[in-house]
């Protein structure tokens, strides 16, 4: 079992639509959980991250922890065009670790 | 502002080549240096991390290697590539220990034929 799963897509979606995206992991000590985001041919760029359980919002962007059931999510609202890329999920034991834990990506179509 | 440099960005090389890529930082001093590959459906693979000059760890045993020559700058390299190798090769920094604030490079995308 792979240490942190997630649904490669293609998701494809309409403008305007709410977007879920999600990871599990099987390692509940993970205390770091990262969304990435990857345009084609570019490196990632981290979006946000949250520590232990809980929510974070930033603009339209929601990210979600629930460590009982070791599955994170990230939310778009309002999505745009833009938006479509390959969002990354990444999980750490503690912020001084120097490995992140990768999923595969999730890629996301936005359609205008 | 800090900056992350690495080139080329597509490499097209023959099997049992040797292969060098290049990542450089700008704007920050001692910072934590990190060589990623991501290949199709596999996610990103931590191969090397640097914490300093000459300082390395390897997370992977396999046909590369690198160097840190200086304190900003960081090296893959590999005597004889295979091709298995093929990937798209990412370098990345960040500075603080206590802090979730890796940056990446642009990457290269290595193919071996």
């Amino acid at each position: 079992q792979k240490e942190v799963e997630q649904d490669p897509g293609p998701l494809s979606v309409p403008e305007g639509a709410i977007v879920s995206l999600n990871c599990t992991y099987s390692n509940s000590a993970f205390q770091y959980f990262m969304w990435y985001r990857q345009y084609s041919r570019k490196g990632p760029e981290l979006l946000m991250y949250t520590y232990s359980s809980g929510n974070k919002e930033d603009g339209r962007f929601t990210a979600q922890v629930d460590k009982s059931s070791k599955y994170i999510s990230l939310f778009i609202r309002d999505s745009q065009p833009s938006d479509s890329a390959t969002y990354l999920c990444a999980m750490s034991f503690t912020s001084g670790t120097y490995k992140y834990i990768f999923g595969t990506g999730t890629r996301l179509k936005v359609l205008a | 502002s800090q900056t992350i440099h690495q080139w080329p960005a597509t490499l097209v090389q023959p099997v049992g080549s040797p292969l060098s890529l290049e990542c450089t930082v700008e704007g920050t001093s001692n910072p934590n240096l990190y060589w990623y590959r991501q290949a199709a459906g596999r996610g990103l693979q931590l191969l090397f991390y640097s914490v300093g000059i000459g300082q390395i760890s390897s997370e992977v045993p396999q046909n590369l290697s690198a160097s840190r020559p200086q304190d900003r700058q960081f090296i893959l390299s590999s005597k004889k590539l295979l091709l298995s190798d093929s990937g798209f090769y990412l370098c990345a920094w960040d500075r603080d220990r206590g802090r979730i604030d890796y940056t990446f490079g642009s990457g290269t995308r290595l193919t071996v034929v």
